[in-house]
């Protein structure tokens, strides 16, 4: 597809399990955002990727998230021994990176920790 | 903390125009103003951005004042689907190395 796809759409985990939420950007975006967005609020900022490179981790809440993009397409979120206070939506958007901040943004992938 | 000033919630009549306001004070000379809205169970959808000159397109118009302290959104025509969270930023036009911060947006409610 043309747009920015993440999956799972939904993901359900048990307190203290580690989870993996996939992004595909738009083909040839340099720039990839992650977001973490709860109930009500707005998107808060996690991590900031140009390519494969991690510019920008300030967002990170713990050292228990993760991020990658080795390749500098596909990125995953990954967050180990699940909290409860992780539960949220988790938002991607790629960006095209030349002189343009437009950010295109996927659905999302809202995760449930109980 | 949010770099701009949002009304919580607003309300507009179908078919009518809809102002959204933004105040951002303290933007930096070289920092865009851009316009996201976020209708539920979606990601955000990028609509219009601009520096100093009022911006249109097929979405919506830009009004920034002169002295770029404030912003309205206008969308000219307000349907039903346009019920969403809009959210003003304000932000260099390079993507490199910055951090996006949305705030908490305006809830807007088009009613028929």
């Amino acid at each position: 597809g043309a747009g920015v796809s993440q999956s799972p759409r939904y993901k359900v985990a048990k307190r203290g399990q580690d989870v993996a939420l996939r992004c595909d950007p738009i083909s040839g975006h340099v720039s990839l955002f992650w977001y973490q967005q709860a109930l009500g609020q707005g998107p808060e900022f996690l991590t900031y990727f140009q390519n494969e490179a991690q510019l920008d981790k300030s967002g990170l809440p713990s050292d228990r998230f993760f991020a990658e993009r080795p390749e500098g397409s596909v990125s995953t979120l990954k967050i180990q021994r699940t909290q409860q206070e992780d539960s949220a939506v988790y938002l991607c958007a790629s960006s095209h990176g030349v002189s343009k901040n437009i950010q295109y943004f996927g659905a999302g992938t809202r995760l449930s920790v109980l | 903390d949010a770099k701009t000033t949002q009304p919580t919630s607003m309300d507009c009549a179908e078919g009518r125009a809809a102002n959204l306001p933004c105040n951002h004070s303290t933007i930096s000379g070289n920092e865009y103003v851009y316009w996201y809205r976020q209708i539920h169970s979606q990601g955000p959808q990028y609509i219009i951005h601009g520096l100093k000159n009022n911006e249109t397109n097929e979405m919506a118009s830009l009004i920034i004042t002169e002295d770029r302290k404030s912003s309205t959104l206008i969308l000219p025509h307000a349907t039903l689907r346009d019920t969403a969270v809009y959210y003003c930023i304000v932000s260099p036009p390079n993507t490199g190395g910055f951090k996006t911060i949305f705030g908490a947006g305006t809830r807007l409610f088009v009613k028929a």
